[in-house]
């Protein structure tokens, strides 16, 4: 198994650029979600999705958008990036709701 | 929504001591509690967890305790060695997963 896979690892926008980080899982976990990090900070929750064709919004969902379509993928869309939105993004999937295993990360340069 | 600390927010022990750091919480209905490491660079990874009905749980040198009354529960690390520096956080959990809150993490330092 792959576990959770994201793309690109590194990626630098310009102010009002629209990109889509990947995120992928081989896992069939029902659950998934994003996440960003901020330097030296902890992590707060973007969107999720609790199974295919549905997605909820987190705590910091502004300027983000997400669907489902499939088990296995969960992309975030970023629709004008903003400097403030230069972080890590991390996905991470689960079953049953419990552990959370997460991809490796992409670190986002805006601008 | 859950309202997560941690403390200390940073820790430095020598090589060999105990470190513990603490979790609180605000939603008595959490059920389960589990605490990720990260290290420099890397994803966060679980190393322990517990369910509500269970008061502690032991995986060789890491431990975690639970005080549901108080709500609080701690990560408990006997033996620390230079692989354990890193950063942990507390991801209490209400909602079978759909809670999602982490705690603001705590660093710690293990010195040689």
């Amino acid at each position: 198994n792959a576990g959770v896979t994201q793309t690109p690892k590194f990626q630098v926008l310009k102010t009002g650029q629209s990109m889509t980080l990947q995120c992928a899982q081989d896992m069939n976990h029902e659950y998934m979600s994003w996440y960003r990090q901020d330097p030296g900070m902890g992590l707060r929750l973007i969107h999720y999705s609790v199974g295919a064709g549905i997605t909820d919004q987190g705590e910091v969902p502004n300027g983000y958008n997400v669907s489902r379509s499939t088990t296995e993928d969960f992309p975030l869309r970023l629709l004008s990036a903003a400097p403030s939105q230069t972080s890590v993004y991390f996905c991470a999937s689960s079953t049953t709701g419990y552990e959370q295993y997460f991809g490796p990360g992409t670190r986002l340069t805006v601008t | 929504g859950e309202n997560v600390e941690q403390h200390p927010s940073t820790l430095s022990v020598q090589e060999g001591d105990s470190a513990v750091i603490k979790c609180t919480y605000s939603d008595s209905a959490s059920n389960y509690f589990p605490w990720y490491k990260q290290e420099l660079g890397k994803r966060p990874q679980l190393i322990i967890d517990i369910r509500s009905n269970v008061g502690e749980k032991k995986d060789q040198r890491i431990a975690v305790t639970l005080n549901k009354t108080a709500k609080h529960f701690s990560l408990h690390i006997t033996e620390t060695q230079p692989e354990d520096s890193a950063v942990y956080f507390c991801a209490p959990d209400w909602n079978y997963g759909q809670n999602f809150v982490f705690g603001p993490g705590t660093r710690l330092s293990v010195l040689p």
